[in-house]
């Protein structure tokens, strides 16, 4: 079984800060590892993903990640975020074999003046 | 078509009533998977489908939840009996595998009164 824990359900933030989302995890098999942004209305967009290599991750609108397999985490971080960054976040987890994906319960980052 | 399109994009549905609710997939995709997200939550599987083939239905919570893909495109969520807390908001994703990138439609927001 799999689960993900995001360790905050809202952040706040002033523009050009920077800003980092907590997500953790536990899964009995190896997993992959990935961030969705949620704009209001819409549907999930992809940031990034962990499959392999690197534990250091980049993604679209300057995110980046953190694999830490000891501690089981994958935070997300943006060193200087915008307004426009303000959105609902979630960590997702996926076995290896594909299928389902697993979220956390969210993080609503506010980015304001 | 671009992208996952869903319809209607908002459904109200009186408390016993039966919905039906479509996705179209991305042109060529053979995976496709159903997720219910209830407000301030987390997107939940539901089940999903590889070509016409429904491989796992796991996460449908009860007997009045049925899907269908026929011909292995279109897709239906059809929801018998509506009660209040089927109130949700209802995701369709696709990708060209199980194990590729999934991409989501904006939702369907269902709401029972």
């Amino acid at each position: 079984a799999q689960s993900v824990t995001q360790l905050d359900s809202q952040v706040p933030v002033f523009e050009e800060a920077p800003v980092e989302l907590r997500c953790n995890y536990s899964s009995s098999v190896s997993v992959y590892l990935f961030w969705y942004v949620q704009y209001p209305n819409q549907g999930l967009q992809l940031l990034l993903k962990y499959l392999s290599g690197s534990t250091l991750v980049k993604g679209i609108n300057g995110f980046e990640a953190e694999f830490n397999k000891s501690q089981t985490s994958f935070h997300l971080r943006k060193p200087s975020v915008h307004i426009s960054d303000t959105a609902e976040y979630f960590c997702a987890v996926r076995g290896y074999q594909g299928g389902k994906l697993i979220f956390g319960q969210g993080t609503e980052l506010s980015v304001k003046p | 078509g671009a992208g996952v399109s869903q319809s209607p994009r908002y459904k109200v549905a009186k408390r016993g009533q039966d919905v039906a609710l479509r996705c179209d997939p991305i042109s060529g995709h053979v995976s496709l998977f159903w997720y219910q997200q209830a407000l301030g939550q987390g997107p939940e599987f539901l089940t999903y489908f590889q070509n016409e083939a429904q491989l796992d239905k796991s996460g449908l919570p009860s007997d009045r939840f049925f899907a269908e893909r026929p011909e292995g495109s279109v897709s239906t969520l059809k929801i018998q009996r509506t009660q209040q807390e089927d109130s949700a908001v209802y995701l369709c994703a696709s990708s060209t595998t199980g194990q590729g990138e999934a991409f989501f439609g904006q939702g369907t927001r269902l709401t029972v009164v």
